[in-house]
Formats: C-alpha cells, sequence, structure tokens
C-alpha cells in the first residue's frame, strides 16, 4: 500500500464550486505539505502543517484553506473554485530531520471549468 | 526566499549517452541540502539524489551523479548511460538545514530517443 495516498486522483469541476483534496499517510510524520504544479513553474507552496495544532501558509496561500484533522490527514479546500487553480496538486510528508527528503503522495488532477 | 533556477525547459539524449541536467539556487545559507527528484508520466515525484552542503563529495546512486559547487551555488545532475525509463521532468530542490520548507525549481523535461 502507498505511504502517502491522496484522493480523488482526477476531478473536473465548475466555478464557484467547493472542494476538498485529501491526504493521508501510513508514514507516521508530523510535518505535511501541499503544493500546487503548473507547467513551466514547478511546485509551489500552498500550505504546510508540522502537527495538528500548527498551520502555516505557504507562498500561494490565497483561495484556499485546509484542516489537519489528525497527524495523519491533511486535507486542501478551495472554498470557490476558479479557472486559474486548474493544476496538478500533491501532498508530500517529511520526516525529522534535515537530511530527509519529502514523500509525494499521486497528486490529483483539478480542472475548473 | 531561496530561489532555484532550472534554465534548460526540455532537453534530449540518446539512450546509453550521458546527459547533465543543470541547476543553480541563490542563498545565504552556509547549510542546506539539496535534492534531484524525477518525475515520470505517472505522475509520481520520486527522489533520485540528494547531497548535503557541508559535504565536498559529490553524490552518487547508480547511473545518477552530481556536480555540487557550492561557491557557485551550482548543482547539475548527471545521468550515465541513459535509458528510456529516465525519460521524465526534472526538479532540483533546495531546503534549509533549519527551515522545514521545500524551494523547487520549475523543471527540466528530459526526452531519451532510442
Amino acid at each position: 500500500d502507498a505511504d502517502v495516498t491522496q484522493t480523488p486522483r482526477n476531478r473536473i469541476t465548475k466555478t464557484g464550486k467547493r472542494i476538498m483534496l485529501e491526504c493521508s499517510q501510513t508514514k507516521g510524520h508530523d510535518r505535511m505539505y501541499w503544493y500546487r504544479q503548473d507547467p513551466g513553474l514547478g511546485l509551489r507552496l500552498i500550505y504546510y502543517s508540522f502537527d495538528v495544532k500548527d498551520i502555516n501558509k505557504g507562498e500561494i496561500s490565497d483561495g484556499y484553506s485546509v484542516s489537519r484533522q489528525a497527524q495523519a490527514k491533511f486535507s486542501l479546500s478551495l472554498e470557490s473554485a476558479i479557472p486559474n487553480q486548474t493544476a496538478l496538486y500533491f501532498c508530500a510528508t517529511q520526516g525529522q530531520g534535515a537530511r530527509y527528503e519529502q514523500f509525494f503522495g499521486p497528486g490529483t488532477r483539478l480542472t475548473v471549468l | 526566499a531561496q530561489t532555484v533556477t532550472q534554465s534548460q525547459p526540455e532537453m534530449s539524449v540518446q539512450e546509453a549517452e550521458t546527459v547533465t541536467l543543470s541547476c543553480t539556487y541563490d542563498t545565504s545559507e552556509s547549510d542546506y541540502y539539496l535534492f534531484w527528484y524525477k518525475q515520470p508520466p505517472s505522475r509520481q515525484m520520486i527522489l533520485v539524489i540528494r547531497q548535503e552542503a557541508y559535504k565536498q563529495q559529490n553524490a552518487t546512486e547508480n547511473r545518477f551523479s552530481v556536480n555540487f559547487q557550492k561557491a557557485a551555488k551550482s548543482f547539475s545532475l548527471k545521468i550515465s548511460d541513459s535509458q528510456l525509463g529516465d525519460a521524465a521532468m526534472y526538479f532540483c530542490a533546495y531546503r534549509s538545514r533549519n527551515f522545514n520548507k521545500f524551494y523547487f525549481g520549475s523543471g527540466t523535461k528530459l526526452n531519451v530517443k532510442p
């Protein structure tokens, strides 16, 4: 079974709809992240969380919100989706220690019409 | 914030040959970590190799190696004996030792020709 899972894998929605993307992990990591990937821009950080009570904005948090329901679950919401939020969204986790890499989920392809 | 630059949006290499992907970064820190990730068409992000800035020796992982030039703030990835399965997007990433955020470059798409 995958260590980091994301649901749904693909989603098409309409402008103005509320969307929730979910992320779960079995790695036991405290640190969790949400990124969006756009062609030519790489991955940009939306929100990150170091534990259930510690949530921080990333570089592009406007239009997004998050919820850390438990150590293993971190959800990303688009309250009112707009077309320029069409992107590939990744959840990632990271273990303690400076040398550790981030582990990524399989991504969610979101299209806002 | 740190910036990571990958100046080659796309590259091509013949199967079995060697290719080098470039990455530069901007930082005032002395202690940090650098990573290369591979993203094949499956979209999964896969760690290829990491380099600790305090280590002078370049990291290697089988056919993958890096050329880390700390003074020049350069971190290139060399792929030897390229295989069709190496075709993917490659992202360079920077992480400060004291902060838990990664900064990613814009990516280089690698095509491998049979």
